[in-house]
This record gives C-alpha cells, structure tokens and sequence, in this order.
C-alpha cells in the first residue's frame, strides 16, 4: 500500500470557486507529479516537481498552479474553477534520482465536479 | 508520434478463465514498459516494469510479455477473480529525460462476472 494521501476524494462546487487539492506522502520522494484523466481516457501530466521549490508544467496545459514548499506536500490549486475543469485529479510520486525503473505511487485520487 | 495503444478496449470473462490483454507502442528510444491495474474510483497500482532486456515478467497471477522488436505487450491473468475487475493500464517510458517521458495508454477494462 502506498503512503500518499490526496484529499478530499469527492468535491462539487460552484463555478468561479477558488479550491486546493491536497496531496501528501510519507515516503520522503523527491519527486512529486499531477495527472488528469477524465473516464475512458488516458492519464495526462499536468505539474510535475523534483523536489523543494522546484515545479514545471506537463504535457497537457493547466490552469491550475502547484507549490513544493515541503517534501512531503504537494498541493494543486484552481483560482477560478469552471465546469471544463470537471475530471479526476490523481497524484503521484517517485523515488530515486535517474534510475530506468522508477516506480510511480499513485494517490486515489480527487473526482472534481465543477457546477 | 509516439502512441500507446491497447486492446481490447473492454472485455468480460467469467470468474477462473484466463485473458490477456494487448498493448502496441510507437515510443521511441523505448526505456520501458509498465502495466498498471486501477481500481474504479482509485489510482493505478504498479504490476510489473520490464526493460528492453526482459521479455517475460511475473507478478502472482499476473505474467507481463514484451517482444522489443514488434514493440508488442502482452499482460496474461490466469485463474481470474471477481477482484480482477479493473482498468489495465500499458504505460511505455522514453529516455528523453532524466526519468522518461510516459506515454500512457487508455486502458482495457476487464469486468469478471461469477
């Protein structure tokens, strides 16, 4: 079982509400990632981190922001959310620092639900 | 361009038959090549990572086949279980990078009916 928790797993809200995704890990991982991945489709990156005060944007453009203030937290946030923002928001992080192999723990994930 | 394709796109099985699941890449250069399973609902759990050197891999009933050269996966589940019943996930990995650029595939969904 993996030790990265994301909250809340459930969210509805209203359209230009401001709202935070929590992401947290407790396996001292450097490096921290913020997939997309609406139902039948493939998973898309979009922030990633490799560590403290380090974060890049991904493949598939975001309007959300990340923070890498700690390790352990990883947090996303939507100044202004509107229904095209509606998906499931997953979590992940990696060990290990330029091995081929790395392995990817996954949170279970946030299902965003914008009104 | 590199893609990630697999099939079937969905499949049911009765509970105790066996499957396998397919997976087609175009990545190139080709670093890996992982299979995960993701509950309904939940984030994707990693069954098995293969490089270009490994051409079978086991995980329980799980046993994950790659053929570098066709750039071809195969994920075979034996003895199916009711608790089988998820989305499977081929993801390929470059060397683009200091951990690889991920190419995912959509999945196939498997359900495992009693």
């Amino acid at each position: 079982e993996a030790d990265i928790y994301q909250t809340p797993r459930y969210l509805v809200i209203g359209t230009g509400k401001k709202i935070t995704l929590e992401c947290s890990q407790t396996m001292g991982h450097d490096k921290m990632y913020w997939y997309q991945q609406d139902p039948g489709m493939e998973l898309h990156l979009i922030h990633y981190s490799y560590g403290v005060n380090s974060t890049e944007k991904g493949d598939l453009s975001s309007e959300s922001t990340v923070s890498r203030i700690r390790t352990e937290h990883f947090p996303l946030t939507l100044e202004s959310a509107r229904p095209s923002h509606t998906s499931q928001y997953l979590c992940a992080s990696s060990e290990g620092f330029g091995t081929t192999n790395e392995k990817l723990f996954f949170g279970s994930g946030t299902q965003l639900s914008v009104l | 361009k590199n893609q990630v394709e697999q099939s079937p796109q969905s499949l049911i099985i009765l509970e105790g038959k066996n499957c396998t699941l397919q997976c087609n890449y175009t990545v190139s250069p080709f670093s890996n090549l992982r299979w995960y399973k993701q509950d309904t609902g939940r984030g994707p759990v990693s069954l098995t990572i293969m490089t270009f050197s490994e051409n079978t891999k086991s995980n329980g009933r799980y046993t994950a086949t790659l053929d570098a050269d066709t750039k071809q996966s195969s994920l075979h589940i034996t003895a199916s279980q009711l608790s089988d019943s998820a989305s499977y996930i081929c993801v390929v990995s470059d060397r683009g990078s200091t951990l690889g650029r991920l190419y995912f595939g959509r999945g196939t969904q498997l359900t495992v009916w009693p």
